[in-house]
């Protein structure tokens, strides 16, 4: 049973817009969450984290928000430029264990 | 260099055959974890260990087993290649103290025939 999922397999978007990855949790025990991007032949990096506590996280182009009510969190990448294409993973941990679940990812292709 | 490496990058082997992937960290965290990608499904936790003496199943352990050797070392074993083993495997550690966020190798892939 996926404990976080990426309902979105792929985004395509223009050079200089926004884009918008959404992932859904089940498990009201995480109070961690992480971004992570998939270059292909490469390992996940990590990208950007939030913690409970907070509901919005910065770090230059990116911005994690979450809605704990709603057990949904999103990544919003401004502007989108061509480097950022690759895959994105939400993953999602419990401060008791750190164990991370991940989702399915999703593929983000940037147009020129 | 790379703080997390994994050998060998690419490897094809045969039904039943034994193998091992290695893992090595400079990192000098306490934390190490292996997991599996298959298309569709994201990553899925194989085994992990806490510490040189600490090791735990993950949600996908049946067909694997892991050797801890050393705080920067972590080895895993098929004991008996099948082919739905054939997947992209990654080793990632993390600090025992922190926020438990985890840093990547580069992967192993991995096919079986």
């Amino acid at each position: 049973d996926q404990q976080v999922k990426q309902n979105s397999p792929s985004l395509s978007v223009q050079e200089g817009r926004i884009s918008i990855l959404n992932c859904d949790y089940t498990n009201s025990m995480f109070d961690y969450f992480l971004w992570y991007k998939k270059y292909p032949a490469e390992g996940p990096t990590f990208l950007i984290s939030i913690s409970s506590i907070k509901d919005k996280n910065e770090d230059g182009r990116f911005t994690v928000f979450l809605n704990k009510s709603a057990k949904h969190l999103s990544l919003h990448i401004v502007p989108s430029q061509p480097g950022d294409s690759a895959v994105y993973f939400c993953a999602a941990s419990a401060s008791n264990d750190y164990k991370l679940s991940f989702g399915a990812g999703t593929t983000v292709t940037v147009r020129a | 260099d790379a703080d997390v490496t994994q050998t060998p990058r690419n490897r094809i082997t045969k039904t039943g055959k034994r193998i091992m992937l290695e893992c090595s960290q400079t990192k000098g965290h306490d934390r190490m974890y292996w997991y599996r990608q298959d298309p569709g499904l994201g990553l899925r936790l194989i085994y992990y260990s806490f510490d040189v003496k600490d090791i735990n199943k993950g949600e996908i352990s049946d067909g694997y087993s892991v050797s801890r050797q050393a705080q920067a070392k972590f080895s895993l074993s098929l004991e008996s290649a099948i082919p739905n083993q054939t997947a992209l495997y990654f080793c990632a550690t993390s600090d025992l103290k922190g926020t438990g966020t985890q840093y990547f190798g580069p992967g192993t892939r991995l096919l079986v025939l």
